[in-house]
This record gives C-alpha cells, sequence and structure tokens, in this order.
C-alpha cells in the first residue's frame, strides 16, 4: 500500500491549459518534496515544503502543503510541451530520518 | 547534472544470477539511498547509508543487501535473481542523514532486466 496517492495518475492537456495535481494521505509528513522525472533520467527535486498550510511558486508552478500536513497541491498554470514528465511527490517522516515515502506519480503531457 | 553517478546504465542477466549496482554520490553527500522503481510499485525505499553505516532499511529483500565503502560510494548486490527483480534501481545522496527534508539528488539508474 502506498502511503502517498497521487491524482491523476494520466493527464494530457493542450499547451495553455491549467492543471492541477493531487497527493493525499491519512499520515502526517514532516515535509513534503516534489520531483520532476523525465524518461531515462532520475527524479530532480522542484521544491520543498515545510509548514503547514505552505504555498511556494516556482514560476508557473504553484506548490501548497495542507494545513494538517497530510496533502499537497501543485498547480501549473498556462502549461508548456516543456513541462512534459512524471511528477511525484514525497512525504518525510522525522521518525524515519531520510527515508522517502513516494506517491505513484502523474504522468503530464502537454501537446502543443 | 546531479553529481551522482550509477554504473551501469543497462544490465541484462538470467534469473539466478548476482549482480552488483555501483553508485557515487555527489561531492561532499555522506547519505547515498538506493529505491527500486518499477511501474505496479513505483519509487519504493530499499536502504540509506549515512558516512558508512546502515541507516535505515525499507522493503529490501534478504536475496538483496548494500554497503557504503570508505571513500563513501555505495553498490547494491542482488542475488539469486527473479524475473520479478527486473527494474529501474535508483541511487540518490545528500549532505546529511535526512529527517529534515533534505533534497536527494538521484542519478539516472541502473536499468536491470531478468531474463
Amino acid at each position: 500500500t502506498q502511503l502517498l496517492e497521487q491524482s491523476p495518475q494520466f493527464l494530457s492537456i493542450q499547451e495553455g491549459e491549467n492543471l492541477t495535481v493531487y497527493c493525499n494521505s491519512s499520515s502526517v509528513f514532516s515535509s513534503l518534496q516534489w520531483y520532476r522525472q523525465e524518461p531515462g533520467e532520475g527524479p530532480v527535486l522542484l521544491v520543498t515544503v515545510v509548514t503547514g498550510g505552505e504555498v511556494k511558486k516556482l514560476k508557473r508552478l504553484t506548490f501548497q502543503f495542507g494545513d494538517a500536513r497530510k496533502d499537497s497541491s501543485l498547480h501549473i498554470t498556462a502549461a508548456q510541451p516543456g513541462d512534459t514528465g512524471l511528477y511525484l511527490c514525497a512525504g518525510a517522516k522525522g521518525s524515519t530520518l531520510g527515508r522517502l515515502y513516494f506517491g505513484r506519480g502523474t504522468q503530464l503531457t502537454v501537446w502543443p | 547534472d546531479s553529481g551522482v553517478t550509477q554504473t551501469p546504465k543497462h544490465l541484462i542477466t538470467a534469473t539466478g544470477q548476482r549482480v552488483t549496482l555501483r553508485c557515487s554520490p555527489r561531492s561532499g553527500d555522506l547519505s547515498v539511498y538506493w529505491y527500486q522503481q518499477s511501474l505496479d510499485q513505483g519509487l519504493q525505499f530499499l536502504i540509506q547509508y549515512y558516512n558508512g553505516e546502515e541507516r535505515a532499511k525499507g522493503n529490501i529483500l534478504e536475496r538483496f543487501s548494500a554497503q557504503q565503502f570508505p571513500d563513501l560510494h555505495s553498490e547494491l548486490n542482488l542475488s539469486s535473481l527473479e524475473l520479478g527483480d527486473s527494474a529501474l534501481y535508483f541511487c540518490a545522496s545528500s549532505v546529511d542523514s535526512g529527517g529534515t527534508g533534505s533534497p536527494l539528488h538521484f542519478g539516472n539508474g541502473t536499468r536491470l532486466t531478468v531474463t
């Protein structure tokens, strides 16, 4: 069983559309990270959120950590073909040191 | 480039065999993590080493073992291989022992195919 459930699993949209990816759990995390992975490569960190209710922006990407630190969302405004990739959320629990619990990912395809 | 180097990039072997995957962490990072990525399970944590010592253990099979050497590179040994062991194996490194939300820097993985 996955501690973190991501939805949707697949997302196929046109350039210029907005989208939101969700990452949900019944567990509390000390921090949550979002990674992006492209074919043939390892995941690359996009952002880390630590405080409940925290919102972080990275250009057209907005990340939010839920107030109870159990869930998170990633919103992309005006998606571009370069945003195509596998988006992974990963939670850290202070009790398990460096271990990250990953969601299964959302495969985003943005068509020109 | 994450600075984490994994070799080999691809590995094809037969059931029952044993293989060794190698990882060199980013310069200055003391922790090394091994993850397995498969289509049905996603990224699953296997094991973490910090400065040569085992720090955390996840869903690692008894047929699998790992170690971190004094120069901080790490090896993941997979033995008595089964078809179900076919997956991408990622190594990641971080500067500290983790738990603080320290970012992980991932290598590009080793794709293992067991036939």
